[in-house]
């Protein structure tokens, strides 16, 4: 099992420029997030979906879009970038309703925004 | 979700104990108690969870006193590849789609 997978694992953006970042998991969960991490910062959820075919904002959503494709993979857009967003972003996946309060993260994506 | 509050930051010696308190004194009767931990440049990772009095595993160990109110981590004889933030977050086990995390405790392990 691969676990979560993101791409990409870099990228560098002009303000005003648009992009995609790809999660995908292979655990077969039913919930997935993205949350985004500034430097020295704890992580702030933007987006999750709770099941295939649904998404609710989380903390920090303006400014982002998501689509949950189906239920191994979950993007989040960036319509016109700004320097703000110049972050890490993580994505997450877990079993809902599970016993434990368990989340399984991709390795990040470093954004930065010039 | 009930706020936590720990130390920014901890320094601790190799093959000590190292015990990180968080305390979280508006947590709910459904409320557990779960910790992640976080290498640079990683996602965080899933170290413990518990809702009253201990809870242990290979990695490490979770003390809840029976007003819940605080928790500690109890990580046994560390060594230099534990130095990581280490995040404290309280919450429901169920509808857990809504994890947050502050900024956590650096913990930097000294040769």
């Amino acid at each position: 099992n691969a676990g979560v997978t993101q791409t990409p694992k870099f990228q560098v953006l002009k303000t005003g420029q648009s992009m995609t970042l790809q999660c995908a998991q292979d655990m077969n969960h039913n919930s997935m997030y993205w949350y985004r991490q500034d430097p020295g910062m704890g992580l702030r959820l933007i987006y999750y979906s709770a099941s295939e075919g649904t998404t609710d904002k989380g903390e920090v959503p303006n400014g982002y879009n998501v689509s949950r494709l189906n239920k191994r993979e979950f993007s989040l857009r960036l319509e016109s970038a700004a320097p703000s967003q110049t972050s890490v972003y993580f994505c997450a996946s877990s079993v809902t309703e599970s016993p434990t309060y368990e989340q399984y993260f991709g390795p990040g994506t470093r954004l930065t925004v010039t | 979700l009930a706020k936590t509050t720990q130390p920014i930051s901890m320094d601790s010696y190799e093959g000590q104990e190292v015990n990180i308190t968080c305390s979280h004194n508006n947590i709910a009767t459904n409320d557990y108690i779960t910790w992640y931990q976080q290498f640079p440049s990683q996602g965080p990772r899933f170290i413990i969870q518990g809702y009253k009095t201990k809870v242990t595993n290979e990695v490490a160990s979770l003390f809840i006193p029976a007003d819940r109110k605080s928790s500690t981590l109890s990580l046994p004889r560390v060594s230099l590849s534990d130095t990581a933030v280490y995040y404290c977050l309280v919450g429901p086990s169920f509808g857990n789609e809504k994890l947050t995390f502050g900024t956590g405790t650096r913990l930097t392990i000294i040769p």
